[in-house]
Order: C-alpha cells, then structure tokens, then sequence
C-alpha cells in the first residue's frame, strides 16, 4: 500500500533561516505529490504539488522536487518567516486509489523572530 | 466565495448520544471525503464518495456512517460514538481526477466523553 513519512517535529528555526522537511514515501503506481500547509484554527492548504519525476513545485518562496530515484518530494525554502510557522504535511495520490490522499504524519515548525 | 463549510466546529458530546457533522460544498465537485486528524498520525481518510448516492470507506470507517444525496451535502453520521473518536475531522472536496488538490473546511473538534 501507500505510505509517506515525513521528519517529526517540532523543527524550530530563526527568522531568515533556511528550512528542509524531510519526506519520503512508497507507492504503488505513479503518485502525485504535494505538501500541505495548516495555519492554528485553519483547514488543510493546498502549498504546492509535483505530478510526475522531476517536477518541481513551488509557491511563496516553498519549493519540492519530485525525486522519483530516491521516492523523496523534501519541501524547502531559503528564508523563512515569522508567517510560515505552521504544521506541514506531505501527501501522495495514486490513480488507482481514486482521490485518496495518504497523508504522512505531519510537520510542526515554530519560526522566531 | 468558493469554500467547503463544516458545522459544528467544536462539539462535546457523551458516549453513545447520535450525532451528525454537516458540511457542504459550493464548487460543484464530484468527490467529497471525510478526514480525522490526530497527533502523529496525519490523517486519515474515513469515508468518501465519487458522486451522488457512491460512497465507499476510506481507511477508518469503524464507526461512522456517511450519505450523499446531493452534490453539495456529505454529512458525517456516528450513530453511538465512543471516546476513541474525540478528534479533529475535516471535510474536503474537489473535482474527479487524482491530481486535484483537496479544498478543506476548517475542522470540526470533536470530544466525546
């Protein structure tokens, strides 16, 4: 079956500094990947997706590539802000599950000013 | 505004006493869904329906209940809920296809005692 695993946090940085989330999954056929963000009281935000090997996806600065080699979409962004502190989660959808998403466990990070 | 709407968003309730989580969407989306979150765990697909009157469980159906009679509505139902369902749920939708990204409502907090 389908499973991602993404680094525990909470990962706690400083404003300015560079951030990596580690995850990496397994699956069967061809997953589309994407990370998700939750803002404290929010939903579930869609942040960017990648759907096929090498693709990149990117928006607000966030970026993953999909690395079907190393079955790996880590998320990063060279300067976080006081903004981007939230819960990070890295999902995969398959087309032979329907819509499903499988949904690793999820990221905290904390940014201090 | 396009959006998936959930009611309630904090619920207390007691071991056995039926409830119902609504939610609707306005998008016209085809696929709707039923997540729980939990810490550690992400989350977790319970039920979801391709259309209208097309349900089928997700990977924690145990129970809960769901109908689709219409487009817009997906509510979820626990006919005696325990307090192992004390959780954070939320409802998503989209459009078919297994590369659309997932509109969330913003969660409905669910303590059973």
């Amino acid at each position: 079956g389908n499973s991602v695993t993404q680094m525990e946090g909470p990962v706690t940085l400083s404003e300015e500094a560079f951030l990596t989330i580690n995850c990496t999954y397994t699956a069967t056929g061809y997953p589309s990947l994407f990370w998700y963000v939750q803002y404290p009281g929010e939903g579930l935000q869609l942040l960017l997706k990648a759907t096929k090997a090498d693709d990149k996806g990117s928006n607000k600065g966030f970026e993953a590539t999909y690395r079907k080699e190393t079955t790996s979409f880590h998320l990063e962004k060279g300067s976080v802000q006081v903004s981007d502190s939230a819960v990070y989660f890295c999902a995969l959808s398959t087309n032979n599950a329907g819509n499903m998403l499988t949904f690793g466990g999820g990221t905290r990070l904390m940014v201090k000013p | 505004e396009a959006q998936v709407t959930q009611n309630p968003r904090y619920l207390i309730t007691v071991t056995g006493k039926k409830l119902t989580v609504t939610c609707s969407q306005n998008m016209n989306h085809e696929y709707m869904s039923w997540y729980r979150q939990d810490p550690g765990l992400g989350l977790r697909q319970i039920y979801y329906s391709m259309n209208v009157e097309v349900t089928d469980k997700g990977d924690v159906p145990e129970g809960y209940k769901v109908s689709r009679k219409e487009k817009r509505n997906f509510p979820l139902i626990l006919e005696s809920p325990s307090p192992n369902q004390t959780s954070l749920y939320f409802c998503a939708s989209t459009p078919t296809g297994y590369n659309s990204p997932l509109h969330f409502g913003n969660g409905t907090r669910l303590t059973v005692t």
